[in-house]
């Protein structure tokens, strides 16, 4: 069955340091999207990514973040300053048309 | 505002014994609605997913999940729970008929006892 890979799968950064999370999306998913687990509380939504650019964003999703898809294979989230807050477990997800995701494994941010 | 609700937050049962985990959406319309299932320390797996028709869904593992839009509710349930169900379940939703978010339920972390 098809996956989403997401590497690495824990991460430790500093404070102020810049991080790359990356995502391999099923190959013929057209739809991208990012979220975050802070530990202990809810799933919520980053950001949607079609057609090569941002479809929606959230309020989380600020200017110390951004999202790339680099080589028609890769699908990133860089965040530029990280926050002690910015620790989470980060997921990606694809779809094929934009209904029905399938998540990665995720990334585990530990910024200290 | 659109939500989704789950109102247990920790929900113990006996290996056997039969589940139910309860969802409530809050939206203009009937939205597309999910339940997903997170292991400790892993990704968010689909169990199932509503977008119209039946209203009795049969996902993976033994659970299904009936849509009410009188009550505006999409209850997981399973029959006979096994010890690996114990897990998060995550109820969430996509307001119909756009390529949008998933807005996600705060969750319910299912205990099972032998």
């Amino acid at each position: 069955e098809p996956e989403v890979t997401q590497t690495p799968s824990h991460q430790v950064t500093q404070m102020g340091q810049e991080v790359i999370l990356r995502c391999v999306p099923i190959s013929n998913h057209l739809y991208f999207y990012w979220y975050r687990q802070i530990l202990g509380q809810k799933v919520e939504f980053l950001v949607s990514f079609y057609n090569n650019e941002i479809s929606e964003k959230s309020e989380i999703f600020d200017d110390q973040f951004s999202v790339e898809r680099p080589d028609g294979s890769n699908f990133t989230l860089k965040i530029r300053s990280t926050k002690l807050e910015d620790s989470a477990m980060y997921f990606c997800a694809s779809s094929e048309t934009g209904l029905g995701y399938t998540f990665g494994s995720g990334t585990r941010l530990t910024v200290v | 505002a659109q939500s989704v609700t789950q109102p247990d937050i920790h929900i113990t049962v006996s290996e056997g014994a039969s589940l139910e985990l309860r969802c409530n959406y809050s939206y203009g319309a009937t939205p597309y609605l999910f339940w997903y299932v997170q292991s400790p320390g892993q990704g968010l797996q689909l169990l199932l997913k509503y977008f119209s028709g039946d209203t009795l869904v049969q996902g993976i593992k033994g659970f299904e999940a009936e849509f009410k839009r009188s009550q505006s509710s999409f209850n997981l349930r399973k029959p006979s729970v096994h010890w690996s169900d114990a897990a998060e379940y995550f109820c969430a939703a996509i307001l119909t008929g756009t390529a949008s978010k998933l807005t996600f339920g705060t969750g319910t972390r299912l205990q099972v006892t032998l």
